[in-house]
């Protein structure tokens, strides 16, 4: 079956520029996180929805960095004023209501030069 | 606050021979993720922890926990090539968001 979708692949923006980054879960899964990963380091949690609202959005560095979920499946990241060390791979993970193992999507490059 | 530390960060081997990797959190949450990653990919599930003694064995992969050291050990038997990756620990809360607390990954690197 389909797993988690993310798009797009790699994105190459400028410093200050505005940038969406997209997530597409499994279907039927409720829950869904975003993870950002610096090279060499394991993944950082940012924010996790249940359903379409955010449930836990303390990972998020600061108020450039907003998540949306309408519809309570796709998500978009969004990163305003884009700084160059924002340069990271962004990861998105799903899993089902009340499940304990998240599938990762195979990310989004950002460089932000 | 959950912390997760993965000992060795990097490990070199030859084929054939056997090691560990060590993973040691911070809290008495009971659920312990091991992940593969390749260069350039994503993660890949290999094993979910959900109690003390629990023991799972894929290959020649093995995960264990013991939640009263907080420590979680994943052992390679006869390690081929293959397994070159980078493997990462997790923990989370349970009760809370459930969001994943990684370690910072062990590098493996198989050499013929």
């Amino acid at each position: 079956g389909a797993g988690v979708s993310q798009t797009p692949s790699n994105k190459v923006t400028e410093k200050g520029k505005y940038v969406e980054l997209r997530c597409d879960p499994i279907s039927g899964h409720t829950a869904l996180y975003w993870y950002r990963q610096s090279l060499g380091q394991g993944p950082e949690f940012l924010i996790y929805f249940q359903g379409t609202g955010a449930a836990d959005d303390s990972g998020l560095p600061n108020d450039r960095f907003f998540a949306v979920r309408p519809e309570g499946s796709v998500s978009t990241l969004k990163i305003q004023r884009t700084e160059r060390g924002d340069s990271a791979v962004y990861l998105c993970a799903s899993s089902i209501p009340g499940g304990v193992e998240q599938f990762f999507g195979p990310g989004t490059r950002l460089t932000v030069l | 606050e959950l912390k997760v530390e993965q000992n060795p960060l990097f490990l070199s081997m030859q084929e054939g021979k056997n090691y560990t990797i060590y993973c040691n959190y911070s809290t008495t949450s009971d659920r312990l993720y091991w992940y593969r990653q390749d260069p350039g990919k994503s993660l890949e599930s290999l094993f979910v922890l959900l109690s003390n003694g629990a023991v799972k064995q894929e290959g020649r992969l093995m995960a264990s926990l013991d939640t009263k050291a907080r420590l979680s050990t994943l052992h390679i038997t006869a390690a081929v090539h293959d397994l070159s990756a980078t493997y990462f620990c997790a923990q989370d809360k349970e009760g809370g968001s459930e969001k994943l607390v990684f370690g910072k990954g062990t590098k493996l690197t198989v050499n013929p």
